[in-house]
């Protein structure tokens, strides 16, 4: 089945500069790859996903891109802000040990992510 | 809309009892999923649900981990007995539809088991 790792686990910026985190997946029939962003006591929350037909996608400060021969993927927040300062998760679609869809999630492990004012 | 609602938010109980967890997913939305937190195996998805229907329950841990959804706009994650293994944060998430869907999560149930 699906795997997917992330790195690093912990991350800690100056405010202002740029964070990268990083996802390997290993289903290559994997075909969409969301990013959550999650608070203290609170659920996840979607912040950019992409597809694989996609190899890069921006929303403002926030960038993914996909390399779907190398099987990995990439989170890319510019100008952080203390407000960035959160655990994200990235994941990758997978058809599940009996789903017929891709609406199985697999998730990484998270990244905490500390911006330092 | 008021986004996907869980409850209770916070349940204690000891070991062998029974724990039942509520949620409502967003009006209109056709796919339900529950999750399991933990620290040392981060989000765990359990069991999905496409129109009222369980898709994929392979993630369920054991027998003691039930799922229902008997309508479109309800369903329930029972734990009988609980363990204190199965303490963890259980979320709720629903989305649109099921490929390529954003799902939406619940804030979240935060379970001990003593």
């Amino acid at each position: 089945g699906e795997n997917v790792e992330q790195h690093p686990s912990t991350l800690s910026v100056q405010e202002g500069d740029s964070a990268v985190i990083k996802c390997t997946y290993s289903d290559s029939a994997s075909n969409y790859f969301p990013w959550y962003k999650q608070e203290l006591g609170k659920g996840p929350q979607l912040i950019i996903d992409i597809r694989s037909n996609v190899g890069e996608k921006k929303d403002q400060r926030i960038a993914v891109t996909l390399n779907k021969t190398a099987k990995h993927f990439s989170l890319h927040i510019t100008e952080t802000q203390p407000e960035d300062s959160a655990v994200y998760f990235c994941a990758a679609s997978s058809r599940g040990r009996r789903g017929g869809s891709q609406g199985n999630l697999i998730f990484g492990k998270g990244t905490k992510l500390s911006v330092k004012p | 809309d008021a986004g996907v609602i869980q409850s209770p938010r916070h349940e204690v109980t000891e070991m062998g009892q029974e724990v039942t967890l509520r949620c409502k997913p967003i009006s209109g939305h056709n796919s339900l999923f529950w999750y399991r937190q933990t620290m040392m195996r981060g989000l765990e998805l359990l069991i999905y649900f496409n129109n009222n229907v369980p898709i994929d329950d392979s993630g369920m841990p054991e027998d003691r981990f039930s799922a229902k959804m008997p309508n479109a706009s309800f369903s329930t994650l029972k734990i009988q007995p609980s363990e204190p293994r199965d303490s963890a944060v259980y979320f709720c998430a629903s989305s649109l539809r099921l490929e390529f869907g954003t799902q939406y999560f619940g804030p979240g149930t935060r379970l001990t088991v003593l």
